[in-house]
C-alpha cells in the first residue's frame, strides 16, 4: 500500500464547476499537507499548505485536512478553464535533519469552456 | 521557475552514456533537493543537499551521483545511463528558508534509448 494515495482522473468539469480533489495516507506522522499545482511541460508550483486539520481558504480555493481520517481535499470554486492542470498532494514530516515529502501520483483536471 | 534554473531542458541518451544535469538555485537557501517523476510514481526524491558540502540518498539513489559545487548548484550525475532511468528530474529548493514547500526548476526530459 502506498502512504499516499491519489485519484489519477482524469477528471473533467464545465467551466463554473466546483471542483473536488481528494488523497488518502496511511503515515501518521505526515504533520504537513500541501497541494501542488503542475501545468503540463513544467515543474509543480507550490498552491497551498496547512499543518492543522480543518480548512484554509485562498480565493477560489479551499484545502481541507482531517487527520483522524488521513484525508485531505482541496476544494476549487468557480473553476476556469486555467485551471486545466495536474495537481498534486504532497505530505511531509521532519526526520533525519530534513523535510521527508511525499507525493501523490497527480490527478489531471481539465476543466472545459 | 522563478530561482530554480535547470539545463539542459531536454536530452536523449544512448545506454551506457554518462551525462550531467545541472541545477542552479538564486534564492540563498541551504538545501537543495534532485526528484524523478514518472507516471503513476509520483514524485521521487533521488538525493539531496541540506547544506553546501552535505549530500544525502534519498528514496531511489540507484544509479545516481551528485555535486553540491556551491551553495548555488547541485548536479545530478548519470555515470552509465539505463532506460529504467528515463524520465522527468526536477530539482528544487525551499519555497521559503527553513519551511516546508518547494519551489521546482522546469524540469530536464532525460531518454534513454
Amino acid at each position: 500500500q502506498k502512504e499516499v494515495e491519489q485519484d489519477p482522473g482524469p477528471l473533467s468539469v464545465p467551466e463554473g464547476a466546483i471542483v473536488s480533489l481528494n488523497c488518502t495516507y496511511s503515515n501518521s506522522a505526515f504533520q504537513y499537507f500541501m497541494w501542488y499545482r503542475q501545468y503540463s511541460r513544467k515543474g509543480p508550483e507550490l498552491l497551498m499548505y496547512t499543518y492543522s486539520s480543518g480548512n484554509k481558504e485562498d480565493g477560489r480555493f479551499t484545502a481541507q485536512v482531517d487527520k483522524s481520517s488521513k484525508y485531505i481535499s482541496l476544494f476549487i470554486r468557480d473553476s476556469q478553464p486555467s485551471d486545466s492542470a495536474t495537481y498534486l498532494c504532497a505530505m511531509s514530516f521532519y526526520s533525519g535533519g530534513y523535510q521527508k515529502v511525499t507525493f501523490g501520483t497527480g490527478t489531471k483536471l481539465q476543466v472545459i469552456p | 521557475n522563478a530561482g530554480v534554473t535547470q539545463t539542459p531542458k531536454f536530452q536523449v541518451l544512448k545506454t551506457g552514456q554518462s551525462m550531467t544535469l545541472q541545477c542552479a538555485q538564486d534564492m540563498n537557501h541551504n538545501s537543495m533537493y534532485w526528484y524523478r517523476q514518472d507516471p503513476g510514481m509520483g514524485l521521487r526524491l533521488i538525493y539531496y543537499s541540506a547544506s553546501e558540502g552535505t549530500t544525502d540518498k534519498g528514496e531511489v539513489p540507484n544509479g545516481y551521483n551528485v555535486s553540491r559545487l556551491n551553495k548555488r548548484e547541485f548536479s545530478l550525475r548519470l555515470e552509465s545511463a539505463a532506460p529504467s532511468q528515463t524520465s522527468v528530474y526536477f530539482c528544487a529548493t525551499p519555497l521559503v528558508a527553513g519551511a516546508y514547500g518547494y519551489t521546482f526548476g522546469s524540469g530536464t526530459r532525460l531518454t534513454v534509448v
